[in-house]
C-alpha cells in the first residue's frame, strides 16, 4: 500500500528558480493538504483542498500556488523560490467524515539558497 | 493568528512517568481534535483522537482528556517509555470546511 507518496524527498533551489512539488494518494480520500515543519513553529497549513476540483489558502499561502489535477494528486508549486521557503514540505490526505484519519507522506526537504 | 495553542514546547520525563501535553482553541466551530505522534525523518501518523461530546477517550497508555466550557484538551501518556520519544501535535478540524489545523507540538524525550 503506497499511501501518500511525495516527490522529490529532497531539493536544493536557488534564489528565484521555481519548481512543483508532487503529491499522489490511492486512498480515494476527497481532501489533501500541503503543510510546511519549520523548527519551534509546528505544521502550517499552505492550502488545502476538500474535493477535487476546489482549494482554499491555508495559514501561509503566499509564494505558493497549488492545482488539485483530479481525486489523486495535489500539486504544490514554487514560482520564484525565496530562502524563507527553506522547509520541510508535507502533503497529507484524509477521507471527509468525522473520524477521518489524515494519512502524511514522508516529506520533502527543501532548501533555497 | 494560532487556531491552536499547545504546551509545553519540550517535555523530558522519566521512564513510567507521566506525560502531559496541553493544547487550547478559540474557535467553537472546530468539531474534531486529533493528536499525532511523528518521528524523526517520517510524517505525522494519527495516535488517538476524539469528539467534543466526550470528555475522555483512552486508548492503552495514551488518554485524551477534553473540556468543553474551557476550550481545552490534553494528552496523558501513561508509564511513559523511551520508544514514546517523538514530537507530539495537537490538531482541530472543522467538519464544514474540512480545513484540519496543527499547533505547533511537543517534543517529548523519555530518559531510561
Amino acid at each position: 500500500n503506497a499511501g501518500v507518496t511525495q516527490t522529490p524527498k529532497f531539493q536544493v533551489l536557488k534564489t528565484g528558480q521555481s519548481m512543483t512539488l508532487q503529491c499522489a494518494q490511492d486512498m480515494n480520500h476527497n481532501s489533501m493538504y500541503w503543510y510546511r515543519q519549520d523548527p519551534g513553529m509546528g505544521l502550517r497549513l499552505i492550502y488545502y483542498s476538500a474535493s477535487e476540483g476546489t482549494t482554499d489558502k491555508g495559514e501561509v499561502p503566499n509564494g505558493y500556488n497549488v492545482s488539485r489535477l483530479n481525486k489523486r494528486e495535489f500539486s504544490l508549486r514554487l514560482e520564484s523560490a525565496a530562502p524563507s521557503q527553506t522547509s520541510v514540505y508535507f502533503c497529507a490526505s484524509r477521507q471527509n467524515n468525522m473520524g477521518g484519519e489524515a494519512f502524511f507522506g514522508q516529506g520533502t526537504r527543501l532548501t533555497v539558497v | 493568528q494560532q487556531q491552536v495553542k499547545q504546551s509545553p514546547q519540550s517535555l523530558i520525563v522519566q521512564k513510567g512517568g507521566i506525560s502531559i501535553i496541553n493544547c487550547a482553541y478559540e474557535n467553537t466551530a472546530f468539531d474534531y481534535f486529533p493528536w499525532y505522534q511523528q518521528f524523526p525523518g517520517k510524517g505525522p501518523a494519527l495516535l488517538i483522537a476524539i469528539r467534543p461530546d466526550v470528555s475522555e477517550k483512552k486508548e492503552g497508555r495514551f488518554t485524551i482528556s477534553f473540556n468543553k466550557s474551557a476550550k481545552q484538551f490534553s494528552l496523558h501518556i501513561m508509564d511513559s517509555q523511551p520508544g514514546d520519544s517523538a514530537t507530539y501535535f495537537c490538531a482541530a478540524i472543522r467538519g464544514s470546511n474540512y480545513k484540519l489545523t496543527f499547533g505547533k507540538g511537543t517534543l517529548l524525550t523519555v530518559n531510561p
